[in-house]
């Protein structure tokens, strides 16, 4: 019973295409994240997102974009992956509120060709 | 402009002795520090947090200290066991976390037998 899941784990895919990867949390949390690990290791913001608000990291370009079905969902599709693209995506989920500590999923690791 | 600094990129430490790994902000408005374990090819995995109102936080074999006049913070380990060997990130968060958190580049810490 896995809290946060993420699929694929991994994705190899060419340039010019379009993705997405899936995120699900199980915690009953009413905010979801995504994360970018780049080469350099760091972990970096992209959304965050609940019902109400969409909070986007200004550096994220517009070719990302979060889509959420429903609570428990956040995907993050992708178009016209570029080669910069490459890293792994993390999806995250919290209870926001005061001061509420994220759980993270296992990472997806796309690699665009 | 990194707001969260871990300048150790790697600590060893022998099995059974005191880890201490350090973190320093600059954002005067962070008001929850987290750390997080992870291991290759997994999500990182929460361990403890500190409220800016504390300076100290203890559960288990981990402590975490807060020094917000250095804007300092420190994870001890003790002691230290072998499964401790992963990488540690120090990240923070201010009004809530909903921006999402500020991560440092992590500590690799390595226990040695």
């Amino acid at each position: 019973d896995t809290a946060v899941s993420q699929t694929p784990k991994y994705l190899v895919t060419q340039m010019g295409n379009d993705k997405s990867i899936k995120c699900e949390q199980n915690l009953g949390h009413d905010t979801m994240y995504w994360y970018k690990q780049d080469s350099k290791k760091f972990l970096k913001i992209m959304f965050s997102y609940n019902n109400k608000e969409l909070i986007i990291n200004e550096t994220v370009p517009n070719r990302f974009s979060p889509k959420s079905p429903d609570k428990a969902h956040l995907n993050l599709h992708i178009n016209s992956l570029e080669l910069g693209d490459s890293a792994v995506y993390f999806c995250a989920s919290s209870q926001v509120g005061t001061q509420e500590t994220q759980y993270f999923g296992p990472g997806t690791r796309l690699l665009v060709l | 402009d990194q707001q969260v600094k871990q300048n150790s990129p790697s600590l060893s430490v022998q099995e059974g002795r005191i880890s201490i790994l350090n973190c320093d902000y600059t954002n005067s408005m962070f008001d929850y520090f987290l750390w997080y374990k992870k291991y290759p090819a997994e999500g990182p995995t929460f361990l403890i947090s500190i409220s800016s109102i504390k300076d100290k936080n203890e559960d288990g074999r981990f402590t975490v200290f807060l020094n917000k006049s250095a804007k300092h913070l420190s994870l001890h380990i003790v002691p230290s066991q072998p499964g401790d060997s992963a990488v540690y990130f120090c990240a923070a968060s201010a009004g809530g976390g909903a921006d999402g958190l500020t991560f440092g580049k992590g500590t690799h810490l390595i226990i040695q037998p």
